[in-house]
């Protein structure tokens, strides 16, 4: 199967670090992405990192990758309002994108 | 640069009726990627065209169709719509290929 799994809900207060965790199932994936939702938009591409890597980061956010379980995760650091959205991870999988669940991300004022 | 527009935004139909949504891709993006989103399904992909061809197809039935114009605006069909069939539907434009996706804002689909 091609289900990518994600919690979601998270609830983080404003200024702290939230986590945001998927398992994938593809072993083959050359890259993994999170992407982001706001209310009322498209997805937006946040990050993405390349299979043989285990960390990327980029200003506040930092993605961890782990082969071996087939997970990945995303840290956004000193969480804000504008973070409210739900974040989706994906993999490449059959030349086409497959999205995770999606986890709501609520910021705790 | 101009994003990814997709028109209608919403729209209201009845079952058995038939949609046409376009999507107009960021210049010089050749490939155009469908997805359909609802709560409880999430994100399913349709379909993906390059060049004017349809490159990959997801797990729909056949009343989805889409198709790709030489300028690379594409344009998808629902036929015989089912109240399930009540979606976001969504865009997404890329230079080459799946993975960095631009995303249009959607056309929200009501059947009644």
């Amino acid at each position: 199967g091609e289900d990518v799994e994600q919690s979601l809900f998270l609830s983080v207060r404003e200024g702290d670090s939230s986590v945001i965790n998927c398992t994938y199932t593809d072993s083959s994936s050359t890259y993994l992405y999170w992407y982001k939702q706001e209310p009322g938009a498209g997805l937006q591409l946040l990050t993405y990192i390349f299979s043989n890597m285990d960390m990327k980061q980029d200003q506040r956010l930092t993605v961890l990758l782990n082969k071996k379980d087939k997970h990945l995760s995303l840290r956004i650091a000193d969480t804000q309002t504008g973070d409210s959205a739900i974040y989706f991870c994906a993999e490449i999988g059959n030349e086409k994108l497959t999205f995770g669940t999606g986890t709501r991300l609520t910021i705790i004022p | 640069k101009a994003g990814v527009t997709q028109t209608p935004r919403y729209l209201i139909k009845t079952r058995g009726q038939q949609v046409t949504l376009s999507c107009s891709p960021i210049s010089g993006h050749r490939s155009v990627s469908w997805y359909q989103q609802t709560p409880g399904q999430g994100l399913q992909f349709l379909f993906e065209y390059f060049s004017e061809t349809q490159r990959n197809k997801g797990n729909f039935p056949g009343r989805f169709s889409g198709r790709q114009f030489s300028n690379s605006r594409s344009e998808m069909n629902v036929s015989t719509l089912e109240l399930g069939d009540s979606a976001l539907y969504l865009c997404a434009s890329s230079f080459s290929g799946p993975g960095v996706l631009t995303f249009g804002a959607g056309s929200r689909l009501t059947v009644l």
